[in-house]
């Protein structure tokens, strides 16, 4: 069985760091064709795709979020990693972490975690 | 970057209806779209994946066509706990776009 949470800070302030933590189980990320993704929703809002990490190491980015965005893992602790730098209130939303598999979407979804940018 | 324009943003059916969603691709996306619903305060759930393959414990009157660069998504005979919001996903390409979302509404 499938499952991921994800956790982060809460509430942190303009121009700071946001660094999230994606738990999972039921699979491993040195398993050819995983991947755990990152996805965040703004309240109200639509769904937006920010970056993706493989079982061989491979990131992608979305563009859109220029530089900001770092993608990393701990395959021995079934653990995935997404930093976003200098944030600001646009990126006040929810957070989630999906399952991913190669030519198969986001098929599994932590509940996600409300991230809050305010000074 | 692939757009995805989905219609209509928002739909109201009244049980037992039968409802569709489109998304079209500024591309050809190869049959690669997802279906997901939504309900408020809950996660996506993955309904649909590859155009019209249910994922398991998808009901059967969910279901989903189409090819190149138009793709739609229907419900037949409405229930109550399919009011929700529904997302189209292409993952076709890089970067993966959701379309803008459609919210059923029970008339």
């Amino acid at each position: 069985q499938v499952t991921l949470k994800e956790s982060g800070p809460g509430i942190l302030q303009p121009s700071h760091t946001l660094s999230l933590t994606c738990s999972f189980s039921g699979f491993s990320l040195s398993t050819y064709g995983m991947g755990v993704s990152w996805i965040r929703q703004p309240s109200g809002k639509g769904l937006e795709w920010l970056a993706s990490i493989w079982w061989n190491g491979n990131t992608y980015n979305n563009p859109s979020l220029k530089s900001r965005l770092t993608v990393s893992k701990d395959t021995s602790n079934n653990q995935a990693f997404l930093k976003v730098t200098s944030v600001d209130t646009a990126d006040t939303a929810t957070y989630y972490c999906a399952h991913t598999r190669k030519l198969g979407g986001f098929d599994y979804w932590g509940q996600g975690v409300m991230v809050t940018v305010s000074s | 970057d692939i757009q995805m324009t989905q219609s209509p943003p928002s739909l109201s059916a009244s049980l037992g209806d039968k409802v569709t969603i489109t998304c079209q691709a500024s591309q050809n996306i190869n049959k690669y779209i997802a279906w997901y619903q939504q309900k408020p305060g809950k996660a996506p759930r993955l309904l649909i994946r590859y155009t019209s393959t249910l994922e398991s414990g998808t009901p059967s009157r969910f279901s989903g066509s189409g090819s190149g660069r138009d793709y739609s998504f229907s419900i037949s005979n409405v229930e109550s706990e399919d009011i929700a919001s529904y997302y189209c996903l292409q993952y076709d390409n890089l970067p993966y776009t959701f379309g803008a979302g459609t919210k059923l509404e029970l008339k």
